[in-house]
């Protein structure tokens, strides 16, 4: 069974600093691998999907990464600013299963 | 464009009262996803449409939770009766599917804002 788990589960930072945010699987053999944002009140926002085949995606100041053998994806966030401030998630798609969200991590910051 | 729109934002009803939640799903959309967000368990997915026919209900927690799907641009998830363990935020997202290969649509879900619901 699919497990995935988010590491902080909050942060907080200073305007104007680089961040990563961590996301691991338990089963390598994935199709996708998305992150989504939420703000609080409101749904989830996609913001990057890599395929197996990929190795990273890059929107504007986001970059993720993923590494299926090691079961682990990065989302890289360049000078942070306050209006980041969200929960961000990461959902893997396996094989004939629906979609395992991890339980997010809070990010705060702070200006 | 618009999202995907879930209707109503927020409902608070009593014990044993029925309640409907609604979606339209992302014009062009043929994928729809019901989803219960809760701080415990946080995501779960409770049911599944492609092309309108449900496809995996697996997640429905009990007999009590119904959905429907008449059309490509309506959904209805239905409670009956409601329980206070029901209390959570349910969302729904729609996809355009394009992999045969997946069991699942292979496109990224867009998301509703969400039916916060309270049962008393």
């Amino acid at each position: 069974k699919q497990e995935v788990t988010q590491i902080p589960a909050a942060l907080s930072v200073p305007e104007g600093e680089n961040l990563v945010l961590n996301c691991s699987f338990t089963d390598s053999a994935i199709y996708n691998l998305q992150w989504f944002r939420q703000d609080p009140g409101k749904g989830l926002t996609s913001l990057l999907l890599i395929q197996s085949s990929q190795r990273e995606q890059t929107s504007g100041r986001l970059n993720a990464s993923l590494d299926k053998s090691s079961g682990r994806s990065t989302l890289y966030i360049a000078a942070s600013q306050p209006g980041d401030s969200a929960t961000y998630l990461c959902a893997v798609l396996s094989g004939n299963t629906p979609l395992v969200f991890g339980k997010g991590t809070r990010l705060s910051v702070i200006a | 464009d618009a999202g995907v729109i879930q209707s109503p934002r927020h409902e608070v009803t009593e014990m044993g009262q029925e309640v409907t939640l609604r979606c339209k799903p992302i014009s062009g959309h043929n994928s729809l996803f019901w989803y219960r967000q809760t701080m415990m368990r946080g995501l779960e997915l409770l049911i599944y449409f492609n092309n309108n026919v449900p496809i995996d209900d697996s997640g429905m927690p009990e007999d009590r939770f119904s959905a429907k799907m008449p059309n490509a641009s309506f959904s209805t998830l239905k409670i009956q009766p409601s329980e206070p363990r029901d209390s959570a935020v349910y969302f729904c997202a729609s996809s355009l599917r394009v992999s045969v290969a997946a069991h699942y649509s292979n496109q990224p879900q867009h998301f509703g804002d969400g039916t916060r619901l309270s049962i008393l």
